[in-house]
């Protein structure tokens, strides 16, 4: 089993739509948490980081973390085509950016 | 500024050959990684530098592969001899404050 565990998708939605991405994870000692976006042929950008759990908003972004449950989400407002791409969980015991675990990531698709 | 600079953005190569990937950092960035990525997966981290030192290369498959970062700036990706599972996008990153990922090198071992 994996540390952590994203659903590939595909997911189709029409614009304006709420979307919600989800990873899940096995490993108590994740304390940050962070959302990518990755276009076809681009390297990964970070869209949300977070520290234990709650909510963080940016914009029409919004990550939640619940480590009871060990669920993360991330949450895309009033979607746009321009948010179609593929959307990676990753999570890490430490503060910065070391010994990042990353999920298989979601890809999105947004019609017009 | 500049990003992250990868290069090439894609090799073919034949089984047993050697194969090279370079990266320059974002300036003033300390930290870099190298890591890769298989089709519909995540990246997998291979190697992290701190400065020139290699802090943690537990992933790296050391018998083939190999990395370099002179004067703790740009760094070198090596694999000798390359096999057929080693087709997929090396991801080099760097981060100070947030890390920044390059665009990758697609590599396919035929």
């Amino acid at each position: 089993q994996k540390e952590v565990e994203q659903d590939p998708g595909p997911l189709s939605v029409p614009e304006g739509a709420i979307v919600s991405l989800n990873c899940t994870y096995s490993n108590s000692a994740f304390q940050y948490f962070m959302w990518y976006r990755q276009y076809s042929r681009k390297g990964p950008e970070l869209l949300m980081y977070t520290y234990s759990s709650g909510n963080k908003e940016d914009g029409r972004f919004t990550a939640q973390v619940d480590k009871s449950s060990k669920y993360i989400s991330l949450f895309i407002r009033d979607s746009q085509p321009s948010d179609s791409a593929t959307y990676l969980c990753a999570m890490t015991p430490f503060s910065g950016y070391n010994k990042l675990i990353f999920g298989a990531g979601t890809r999105l698709a947004v019609h017009p | 500024e500049a990003g992250v600079v990868q290069s090439p953005r894609y090799k073919i190569i034949e089984k047993k050959q050697p194969v090279a990937f370079w990266c320059n950092p974002i300036s003033g960035h300390n930290t870099l990684y190298w890591y890769r990525q298989n089709l519909g997966q995540g990246p997998e981290l291979l190697i992290r530098y701190e400065n020139e030192e290699a802090v943690d290369d537990s992933q790296l498959p050391k018998d083939r592969f190999s990395a370099e970062r002179l004067k703790g700036v740009d760094s070198t990706l090596k694999i000798q001899p390359a096999e057929l599972g080693d087709s997929a996008v090396y991801l080099c990153a760097s981060s100070g404050r947030e890390a920044f990922f390059g665009q990758g090198t697609r590599l396919t071992v035929v």
